[in-house]
């Protein structure tokens, strides 16, 4: 599984895009790319996974330039709810998915009023 | 979408008892769990991979005799910790993929305090 380094923490205030970069060089060809969401004492929670280009949902948008060797968690607007870390992760996704996950230290995001 | 469920949410034992942590696929059937490690300000550690009808396969430094795995039936998995020691206060979390094409939905964890 392919090592992801991101920024161990960042700050914002409410109502800002939030952007945070991963960066995984050794992406192989049959990786996607995931993000998750941890609050404190609970389990983390699915955001969104693409394999190149953009892929937008109801919550975050993520942008893989052509090269796949980072992406980007975009998070339009955000509250003081989305005070969370943020996990990006690599890994064969579609019918290779075998469910294993390995971390990396994640993003603490502090949202500020 | 789908449900992992995991109980208790808290647990406080006394050093040397063991503790029973269970992990319920709701409403799927999942052949394979995980069993996930977190200390305090700290990354998910991967422990082991429960797999339905079979034995566990563990990570890397993860003793097998010490955590038990159990993964009886297609919606639960069982993790022991035997003799427990305040080292191993950790959370602990599981997770589970309801298919091959989908994400992997986590158990909202076990606070695990050993006195």
């Amino acid at each position: 599984l392919a090592k992801t380094t991101q920024p161990i923490s960042m700050d914002s205030y409410e109502g800002q895009e939030v952007n945070i970069t991963c960066s995984h060089n050794n992406i192989a060809t049959n990786d996607y790319i995931t993000w998750y969401q941890q609050f404190p004492s609970q389990g983390p929670r699915f955001i969104i996974q693409g394999y190149k280009t953009k892929v937008t949902n109801e919550v975050a948008s993520l942008f893989i330039p052509a090269d796949r060797k980072s992406s980007t968690l975009s998070l339009p607007r955000v509250s003081l709810s989305d005070t969370a870390v943020y996990y990006c992760l690599v890994g064969e996704g579609g019918s290779s998915n075998t469910g294993k996950l390995i971390f990396g230290q994640g993003t603490t995001l502090q949202v500020k009023p | 979408g789908a449900v992992v469920s995991q109980h208790p949410s808290r647990v406080i034992c006394k050093s040397g008892t063991s503790v029973k942590i269970e992990c319920r696929s709701l409403d799927f059937q999942a052949t394979t769990m995980f069993w996930y490690r977190q200390f305090p300000k700290q990354s998910l550690m991967l422990m082991a991979t429960s797999n339905e009808g079979s034995k566990a396969t563990y990570e890397q430094g993860v003793e097998k005799d010490k955590f038990l795995i159990n993964h009886a039936s297609l919606t639960l998995s069982t993790l022991t910790v035997t003799s427990a020691h305040p080292e191993d206060s950790s959370f602990y979390i599981c997770s589970a993929n309801s298919g091959a094409n989908t994400e992997a939905f986590f158990g909202q964890g076990t606070r695990l305090t050993v006195v």
